[in-house]
């Protein structure tokens, strides 16, 4: 069974710019979160699709926005890019339906660099 | 508001002792608790999980904790081995929704 799919795995932007992560979840996950990984913050949600909806939100500005597609794709966008938005943006599937209990599958992450 | 805290940021143990990595949480509504391993340049792995219904959960060599009164957890790893030594990171979630809250993590060197 393939794991989480996220490309690309290194991109290199510069302050201003906007970008797309993209991110495909295990087959039969519906649930796809996504995460930025800093030195200084450890791991911290950024937002969480469900069937096309998001559905939970972190503490992220509007730059940071998300969608996904009808086959749990999602993709992450990010506008006008800082300095401080370098990091590793890691995406996450679950199987998604009832309660929140279940385990969060990662992908092994987008390292963004911010010139 | 750090919801989760490991206050260890590093561990050092010998191979094939036992390493305990614990972790503080304070969100009451936590319900659901999990912890990852992360080696550098990988994305997190899964390894062990529990519900606020249990206490203990075990699977092979790992073995979580859960200390409700105390908003405390803790990973028993025994024996540890070298290929143990990455990030581990605990991570909390309540109220039927899907965020987790992690920790910073814990750097666990087990040393041959």
């Amino acid at each position: 069974k393939a794991g989480v799919t996220q490309t690309p795995r290194y991109l290199i932007k510069t302050r201003g710019q906007q970008v797309t992560l993209s991110c495909s979840p295990i087959s039969g996950h519906r649930s796809v979160s996504w995460y930025q990984q800093t030195p200084g913050q450890g791991l911290q949600f950024l937002f969480e699709y469900f069937s096309e909806t998001q559905r939970n939100k972190g503490n992220f500005p509007g730059r940071f926005s998300g969608r996904q597609f009808s086959n749990s794709r999602s993709e992450m966008n990010v506008s006008t890019l800082e300095l401080g938005d370098s990091a590793l943006y890691l995406c996450a599937s679950s199987l998604g339906g009832g309660r929140g209990n279940q385990p969060q599958h990662f992908g092994d992450g987008t390292r963004l660099s911010i010139l | 508001d750090q919801q989760v805290k490991q206050n260890s940021p590093s561990l050092s143990v010998q191979e094939g002792r036992i390493s305990i990595l614990n972790c503080d949480y304070t969100n009451s509504m936590f319900d659901y608790f999990l912890w990852y391993k992360k080696y550098p340049a990988e994305g997190p792995t899964f390894l062990i999980s529990i519900s606020s219904i249990k206490d203990k959960n075990e699977d092979g060599r790992f073995t979580v904790f859960l200390n409700k009164s105390a908003k405390h957890l803790s990973l028993h790893i025994v024996p540890s081995q070298p290929g143990d030594s990455a990030v581990y990171f605990c991570g909390g979630s309540g109220g039927s929704n899907y965020k987790l809250t992690f920790g910073k993590g814990t750097l666990l060197t087990v040393n041959p």
